[in-house]
Order: C-alpha cells, then structure tokens, then sequence
C-alpha cells in the first residue's frame, strides 16, 4: 500500500534559522514526489516537485527538497527561515501507473518565532 | 490567472439535507479530484475523473455521497443525506495527466448540524 509519513507533526523554529522537514514514502512504482504548503482557509499550493532527473530539486520561496531513493525520503529544506513561512507543509506521492492520485502525508505545522 | 474554482466556500446545513459542492477545473485541464479534509484524518481522496470519466470513486461512501462530470468545466459532489460526520473542507484539484501536478481550489467548509 502506498502511504507517506511526516513524522513531525509540529516544529517551531527562530526566524532567519535553517528548516528542514521530513517525509518518507513507501510505494510500490516510481513515484513523483511533491511538496505543498497550506495557510489557514486556504487551498494547498504546490512548492516543488520531483519527477525524475536531479535529486535535488528547487521550488519557489526558496525551498528546495533531496530525493533519497535509499531512504525513500523527500525532504524539504530552507536556508532561512521567514515568519510568512508559518504554514502547514504536506508532502504528497503519486505515480503515473496509479492514475497520478496524490497520497498525502498527515502535515507538518511549521511555527516561526521573531 | 488561471485557478481552480470551488462554490460554495461555506455551507452550514442540516444532518438529513442534501448537499452539492461545485468545481470548475483549469480550463484544458484532464483530471479532476475530490479530497476531503479533516483533521482526524488529513487528505483522503474521494473521486477521480479523467477526461470526464470516472476512474476511482473508492474512497466515497457509496450510500451517501455521489461525484459527477457533467462537462469539461463543472464536476459535483453531492451529499445526500448529510450526516455530522461528513463536516470537514472538501477540496477540488485539477491538473494534467501526463503531469501528475495537481491544482487545488480553495475548498468547501462544510458543516452539518
């Protein structure tokens, strides 16, 4: 069965500090990885993701994420950290062989202190 | 600015009214999902639609709920009859097939009395 775990439900960090936010996947076809970031009452809006090629890729907002094949991990990280950063982040896999439906992970909610 | 559109954005009823939430996808877009958001638990995927046909639905109560394509720029998702428990925010997503990126509306806050 495919599912994602974000094993960080919340995490707080100090303005102008480095992030980064966990997800590991298990899946049973070559997945696309995404990431997504969720304000309150809003819809989810995509940061980045991962096709196939580089493992390190670059989104907006200055986020990037590694994919780990090895550790079927897709990590999310930023240098510093901005308070408009303070979101929900949702990592979320899919695969063509499944019909492309997104498994999304239960969220991390990133809190950032001034 | 193309964005996906989802009415209403609030809807307060009554357990036993029928419900209908609606999506108009990216236009050229050739799939459209149904998520459903609680905080118990988080993302599910309801329906799925590609090209207007209707691939995966296993992830909806059967009894209650229903989800339909009439065109290429509406899809529904119908709750009849609602129960307090389907309260959450029910997101619409449409996107490419070929791609597998989704573009989420700003959901549907659903509260049943």
């Amino acid at each position: 069965a495919q599912s994602v775990t974000q094993p960080d439900i919340h995490i707080t960090v100090s303005e102008g500090a480095s992030l980064e936010l966990r997800c590991n996947y298990s899946y049973g076809a070559t997945p696309y990885l995404f990431w997504y970031v969720q304000s309150p009452g809003q819809g989810l809006q995509l940061l980045l993701k991962y096709f196939s090629g580089d493992t390190l890729v670059q989104g907006i907002k200055g986020f990037e994420a590694e994919f780990k094949r090895s550790q079927s991990s897709f990590n999310l990280r930023k240098p510093s950290v901005h308070w408009s950063d303070a979101a929900e982040y949702f990592c979320a896999v899919g695969a063509l062989e499944y019909g492309n439906k997104l498994v999304f992970g239960a969220g991390t909610i990133l809190r950032v202190k001034s | 600015d193309a964005r996906v559109t989802q009415t209403p954005r609030h809807k307060v009823t009554e357990m036993g009214q029928e419900v209908t939430m609606r999506c108009q996808p990216i236009l050229g877009h050739n799939t459209v999902f149904w998520y459903r958001q609680t905080m118990m638990q988080g993302l599910e995927l309801l329906a799925y639609f590609r090209n207007r046909a209707p691939l995966d639905d296993s992830g909806m109560p059967k009894d209650r709920f229903s989800a339909e394509m009439p065109d290429a720029t509406l899809a529904t998702l119908k709750i009849q009859p609602s129960e307090p428990r389907d309260s959450a925010v029910y997101f619409c997503a449409s996107g490419l097939h070929h791609t597998g990126e989704l573009f989420f509306g700003e959901g549907s806050r659903l509260t049943v009395l």
